[in-house]
């Protein structure tokens, strides 16, 4: 299996631009999750979806921050508009073992907002 | 509000010798615990985890003890080797199926 697919692996955008960061989760894990990674607050969930479906998504910083699983292979985390506070490095997971809680990571995408 | 907390943001350990890494919590609905590695560049990936009905949990080189009581984790390495160095997320979650909520991280750097 390929793992959790992120893409793309960098951005750098201007402030008020739109941002979009995609996710391929491994096939067969019905959880999916995105984390954002700062050095001041660590690694912070922002939302879920079990079955596509969002469960939790009172992470999600603002209302300019939003989330879409249209199919069980693929999800979206926009950004619009783009601010300078959102320079982060985005995670996307999916959870394997329910019993474990184990979650497996991509790569990541890093955003910088200029 | 951070549920799970490191607070050590850094250790540095000699090669060979043992490393600690502590992790605290304040969520008592918390049930279980698991530990993860970060290289630079690379998403975070499993190490180690446990239960809250044992209080250790031994893999290899990697050891987690719990301490209900206390609200207290940490991860043993020993002996601890070069390749170790990375940052170490401890992570809790309350039941299977729900969300992990993470530390901030510990960032490990183990020289020779």
């Amino acid at each position: 299996d390929a793992g959790v697919i992120q893409s793309p692996r960098h951005e750098v955008t201007e402030m008020g631009q739109e941002v979009t960061l995609r996710c391929k989760p491994i096939s067969g894990h019905d959880y999916l999750f995105w984390y954002r990674q700062t050095m001041m607050r660590g690694l912070e969930l922002l939302i879920y979806f079990n079955n596509n479906v969002p469960i939790d998504d009172s992470g999600m910083p603002e209302d300019r921050f939003s989330a879409k699983m249209p199919n069980a292979s693929f999800s979206t985390l926009k950004i619009q508009p783009s601010e300078p506070r959102d320079s982060a490095v985005y995670f996307c997971a999916t959870l394997g073992d329910l019993r474990i809680g184990e979650l497996f990571f991509g790569e990541g995408s890093r955003l910088t907002v200029l | 509000d951070q549920q799970v907390k490191q607070n050590s943001p850094s250790l540095s350990v000699q090669e060979g010798r043992i490393s600690i890494l502590n992790c605290d919590y304040t969520n008592s609905m918390f049930d279980y615990f698991l530990w993860y590695k970060k290289y630079p560049a690379e998403g975070p990936t499993f190490l180690i985890s446990i239960s809250s009905i044992k209080d250790k949990n031994e893999d290899g080189r990697f050891t987690v003890f719990l301490n209900k009581s206390a609200k207290h984790l940490s991860l043993h390495i020993v002996p601890s080797q070069p390749g170790d160095s990375a940052v170490y997320f401890c992570a809790a979650s309350a039941g299977s199926g729900y969300a992990l909520n993470f530390g901030k991280g510990t960032s490990l750097l183990v020289t020779p």
